[in-house]
């Protein structure tokens, strides 16, 4: 059973638009959310996170907006660069236990 | 910082064979966890330590695997025996933190890339 889905295996945008990546979950006791960056033969890197406390947190170009109603996340990119070309990872985690990621999704700008 | 370290970064068996992956946490980080990644179910923790206890192995595949941390420095992956459908890229995490901690950054290796022929 996926706790966490990502129902996009890929998105292609263009370069200076906006990127949005979706992502579901299932579980009510998900209480902190992250999502990872990671490039081709590297490990994921950390990104962005939010309590679920917040409906939304800034960093940058990048924004995480969260609707516990409908147990749904996502993450905008805005603008888009070539360089965030990369698998994104949604995670979830319920206090004291272990990181749920979704199957990822492969973000294409396009120059 | 050198970040967290693994070892190969390559791996190429035949079937049955024996396979150990290893890996070193960044230092001071106090939980270390396994993962692996494929194509169709994306990322998946395999096990987890704190203070160098398993806490979790509940999503070790089968008794075919097994992972020791026989210190704060060090722990390993091993497959015995290995099987083609064990190719897949496994990556190993560390943070600080304890069990208790609902904040949970992790940081990743660079993986290991196992291909079982």
């Amino acid at each position: 059973d996926q706790q966490v889905k990502q129902n996009s295996p890929s998105l292609s945008v263009q370069e200076g638009r906006i990127s949005i990546l979706n992502c579901d979950y299932t579980n009510s006791m998900f209480d902190y959310f992250l999502w990872y960056k990671k490039y081709p033969a590297e490990g994921p890197t950390f990104l962005i996170s939010i309590s679920s406390i917040k409906d939304k947190n800034e960093d940058g170009r990048f924004t995480v907006f969260l609707n516990k109603s409908a147990k749904h996340l996502s993450l905008h990119i805005v603008p888009s660069q070539p360089g965030d070309s990369a698998v994104y990872f949604c995670a979830a985690i319920a206090y004291g236990n272990k990181l749920v990621f979704g199957a990822g999704t492969i973000l294409r700008v396009k120059s | 910082d050198a970040g967290v370290i693994q070892s190969p970064r390559h791996e190429v068996t035949e079937m049955g064979q024996e396979v150990t992956l290893r890996c070193k946490p960044i230092s001071g980080h106090n939980s270390l966890f396994w993962y692996r990644q494929t194509m169709m179910r994306g990322l998946e923790l395999l096990i987890y330590f704190n203070n160098n206890v398993p806490i979790d192995d509940s999503g070790m595949p089968e008794d075919r695997f097994s992972a020791k941390m026989p210190n704060a420095s060090f722990s390993t992956l091993k497959i015995q025996p290995s099987e083609p459908r064990d190719s897949a890229v496994y990556f190993c995490a560390s943070r600080t933190g304890t069990s208790g901690s609902s904040y949970n950054e992790q940081f990743f290796g660079p993986g290991t890339r196992l291909t079982v022929l």
